[in-house]
């Protein structure tokens, strides 16, 4: 069946632009997550939806980075007036439902370049 | 310090070697761990899980110790398709959320 589904691939813009990257999760997946990874690091975590709510939000580095999840299924997460640092691979990963024993299956990921 | 701890290598090794990683955790209330592979420029996949009494699949030994919060990955017989980033991943959270924290990753490269 098919997997997890992100886009853009790959996003360059300039800084203080917004960006909305897309995240489709595995049909009937209830849980969703968000990382990031820069470069040579590993991934941080950023926010995890069960169905369309948002129990930890606490990896969001700043208020200029929200996300929202509809139909408990599409996933975006919106960055506002980016910034050079923002620049990194965001990955996003579903699973069945939320557990700490479940494998999460990730996207190929957006890379962000802000220039 | 880092919640999850891995020494990023990079490990050059010989086709055939054993080759072990080492990670650390600081959450002593983290009830899942696992051994995620990430290739280059791909999305990390599910390598293994780690149990508490040790467990392998073919070729990869896990091996869990709460007590030092200590986590190990072993490879036997290292193929050149092993070459990848191994990383060490935790629960982040002594709730139900799925949470995971990652190690920033161990580079091996296997080399003919």
């Amino acid at each position: 069946g098919a997997g997890v589904s992100q886009s853009p691939s790959n996003k360059v813009t300039e800084k203080g632009k917004d960006v909305e990257l897309r995240c489709d999760p595995i049909s009937g997946h209830t849980a969703l997550y968000w990382y990031r990874q820069r470069l040579g690091q590993g991934l941080e975590f950023l926010i995890y939806f069960q169905g369309n709510s948002a129990p930890d939000k606490s990896g969001l580095p700043s208020d200029r980075f929200s996300a929202e999840r509809t139909g408990e299924s599409v996933s975006t997460l919106t960055i506002q007036r980016t910034q050079q640092e923002d620049s990194a691979v965001y990955l996003c990963a579903s699973t069945p439902h939320s557990s700490f024993q479940n494998e999460q299956f990730f996207g190929p990921g957006t890379r962000l370049t802000v220039l | 310090r880092k919640e999850v701890e891995q020494d990023p290598g990079p490990f050059n090794v010989p086709e055939g070697a054993t080759v072990a990683f080492n990670c650390t955790y600081s959450n002593s209330a983290s009830q899942s761990f696992f051994w995620y592979r990430q290739d280059c420029r791909k999305e990390p996949k599910l390598l293994m899980s780690v149990y508490s009494s040790g467990n392998e699949d073919g070729r990869f030994t896990a091996q869990l110790n709460r007590a030092s919060q200590y986590i190990s990955l072993l490879i036997r017989d290292s193929k050149l398709s092993d070459s990848a980033t191994y990383l060490c991943v935790v629960n982040g959270d002594s709730g139900n959320t799925g949470k995971l924290i990652f190690g920033q990753g161990t580079t091996l490269q296997v080399k003919p």
